[in-house]
């Protein structure tokens, strides 16, 4: 129990195109999803905090106009990077919490973006 | 905000040895305090946790001890095998998760 599943798992695109990432909690509902973003041998950046139905928590630094997130339903956040450029290229780490239990979150395999 | 230091950064130890590591925090409020594995170019996975009324918990080979009072939590891992080796996380929780910087554990066959 408690998977979650990202969506794609790598991506390239062109510096200055749109790129979306899902994720999903496939055995659970989540009102409450976590970004996070890694670079290499460092450890996890919380980004934002995404709630079902309302606006995402985002954390000092974040430019939210550049991460959009979407917390549409119980089951899926998305993460745009919006105009993308080659310092955005990263480990996007999303996560969930089970409805109910206040502070466990479950990690999804993450989603490797490269900018060219 | 919490701060949550974590040592060592690596750690390689002989198969069959134990393995153990360090972290700890600075806020006291923090309530739930969870250990990940993270595998190259994979998500975190948890592998064991423990809240604040807990002192101690075990898990087949994997056991973690908690210190309100001094503020640290330890990971120790029992006759480690060479698929233990991966990057090992701490975290703290007071509202949101603070990582600790991480710690590499090697396991030489």
């Amino acid at each position: 129990g408690a998977v979650v599943s990202q969506h794609p798992s790598w991506v390239i695109c062109k510096s200055g195109t749109s790129v979306k990432i899902e994720c999903r909690s496939l055995d659970f509902q989540a009102t409450t999803m976590f970004w996070y973003r890694q670079f290499p041998k460092q450890s996890l950046m919380l980004m934002a905090t995404s709630n079902e139905g309302s606006k995402a928590t985002y954390e000092q630094g974040v430019e939210k106009d550049k991460f959009l997130i979407n917390h549409a339903s119980l089951t899926l956040s998305t993460l745009t990077v919006t105009s993308a450029h080659p310092e955005d290229s990263s480990f996007y780490i999303c996560s969930a919490r089970v409805n109910g239990i206040t502070d466990t979150q479950y990690f999804g395999p993450g989603t490797r973006l490269t900018v060219l | 905000g919490e701060n949550v230091e974590q040592h060592p950064s690596t750690l390689s130890v002989q198969e069959g040895d134990s393995a153990v590591i360090k972290c700890t925090y600075s806020d006291s409020a923090s309530n739930y305090f969870p250990w990940y594995k993270q595998e190259l170019g994979k998500g975190p996975q948890l592998i064991i946790d423990i809240r604040s009324n807990v002192g101690e918990k075990k898990d087949q080979r994997i056991a973690v001890t908690l210190n309100k009072t001094a503020k640290h939590f330890s990971l120790h891992i029992t006759e480690t095998q060479p698929e233990d080796s991966a990057v090992y996380f701490c975290a703290a929780n007071f509202n949101k998760f603070y990582f600790g910087s991480g710690t590499k554990l090697n396991v030489k066959p």
